[in-house]
């Protein structure tokens, strides 16, 4: 499976962006680049995904790097409940599970 | 529909014994999985389904360990013998057929192995 690397932690304030990064450099060309979270005492729940292009949503958006080798989650005005750990994923098209690693923890402070 | 529901919410058990766990998917999603979270760790993949189909087991999913689905709607997964390393969140996803589909979780079992 092609790995992730993401920071461990990662803070922010309240109503200010925050950009989570992901490294994805054994990629290949049929890897979709997933975004989860986890919220405390929760299971994890679909952020965005994407392929080559960026992607926005009601949730956040997805910065791919013209090489595919790193994206960026962008939370655009971060608030408490979105602390969270967030995983980046990797899953080839013909792959039917998703692989996560230990993710990014989000905290958000007032 | 309200998600994917997993029952029990927590079970608490004595080692030796046999647990079972519940899951209910979205309705009309056909592929199914189970995964396992301990403290600090992301979810660990333990299997999944395509219908009543069982078509990948990970290589954590020891002998004692079995998950069935056999209509190819609810599933269960059963740990016989218990051991305290099998204490963890017990979690299961569906999602329809589709290379980019998004997968829905329901919110876990909670393992205590005493």
């Amino acid at each position: 499976d092609a790995k992730t690397t993401q920071p461990n932690s990662m803070e922010s304030n309240e109503e200010e962006p925050v950009h989570l990064p992901c490294n994805h450099s054994t990629i290949s060309g049929t890897d979709y680049i997933h975004w989860y979270r986890q919220l405390p005492s929760q299971g994890p729940e679909y952020v965005i995904h994407g392929l080559t292009s960026n992607v926005n949503n009601r949730m956040a958006s997805l910065a791919i790097a013209e090489d595919r080798k790193s994206s960026t989650l962008i939370l655009h005005r971060a608030t408490l409940r979105d602390a969270a750990v967030y995983y980046c994923i990797l899953r080839d098209v013909g792959q039917g599970n998703l692989i996560f690693g230990k993710g990014t923890k989000l905290s958000v402070k007032p | 529909d309200t998600g994917v529901s997993q029952n029990p919410r927590h079970k608490i058990t004595k080692r030796g014994q046999n647990v079972t766990f519940r899951c209910d998917p979205i309705s009309e999603h056909n592929r199914l999985y189970w995964y396992r979270q301990t403290l600090g760790q992301g979810p660990e993949f333990l299997t999944y389904f395509q219908n009543e189909a069982q078509l990948e087991k990970s290589r954590l999913l020891s002998d004692r360990f079995s998950a069935e689905r056999p209509k190819g709607s609810f599933s269960t997964l059963e740990i016989q013998r218990t051991e305290q390393g099998d204490s963890a969140m017990y979690l299961c996803a569906s999602r329809p057929t589709g290379a980019t589909t998004e997968a829905f979780f329901g919110q876990g079992t909670r393992l205590t192995v005493v």
